[in-house]
């Protein structure tokens, strides 16, 4: 089966510029989760869908971030205008929805690199 | 607040016994995970325990202990490939993951 796949895997951005992060999940998962992980610190969770709805956004950091997840499948997180402290890896992880829920086992996709300068 | 520790850097020699450690204070527990990431790559499952105990799985075994908030990682027979950072995330009472910073283990022959 495909995996969680990524794009941009990198982008290099300048301060006020906006950009677009794409994420596949894989077919059949309802999660879809968005991370950030800002050089040596740990993984932030940002915000997460089931579905198309927005299950969790308690993470998103600032109303510069807009997710969309139209349909269920794919999602997109803009960031507009991009600011200097935005620079970091956004992954995208999904799962299936588990009856037991603390089982849920994410499948992360290899990250989108954003530098803003 | 919510807190994972585990230590920045570890570095072992190739076949050999490595330990990381990971500690955790959160808000209720849903289960501990263990994520291996090489540079650059995806992070990748390792292991899942919700219950006391030794969860074994051929070279890389996990261990908790849910009264001492720890569980550990020990790799077993280690390899040059097994140089990666290795990520402790708990799920909270909210079933969302709290992440450490991770542990970049480094493999020397």
């Amino acid at each position: 089966e495909a995996g969680v796949t990524q794009f941009p895997s990198h982008s290099v951005i300048e301060k006020g510029q906006t950009v677009t992060l794409r994420c596949d999940p894989i077919s059949g998962h309802d999660n879809l989760y968005w991370y950030r992980r800002v050089m040596g610190k740990e993984i932030k969770f940002l915000l997460h869908f089931v579905k198309e709805s927005k299950q969790d956004e308690s993470g998103m950091p600032n109303n510069r971030f807009l997710a969309e997840r139209t349909g269920g499948t794919y999602s997109t997180l803009k960031v507009q205008p991009a600011e200097l402290e935005d620079s970091g890896v956004y992954f995208c992880a999904s799962s299936q929805i588990l009856k037991q829920p603390g089982a849920n086992v994410l499948t992360f996709g290899a990250g989108s690199r954003l530098t803003v300068l | 607040g919510q807190n994972i520790d585990q230590p920045t850097e570890m570095t072992a020699t190739e076949g050999a016994i490595v330990q990381i450690n990971c500690t955790y204070q959160t808000s209720g527990f849903n289960g501990l995970f263990w994520y291996q990431q090489h540079a650059g790559e995806a992070p990748t499952f390792l292991s899942y325990n919700v219950l006391d105990g030794l969860e074994e799985k051929g070279r890389f075994s996990s261990f908790l202990s849910r009264s001492k908030g720890y569980s550990y990682l020990l790799l077993k027979e280690l390899q040059m490939k097994d140089s990666a950072s290795y990520l402790c995330a708990v799920m909270d009472s909210n079933y969302q993951l709290i992440w450490g910073a991770g542990t970049k283990l480094i493999i020397k022959p």
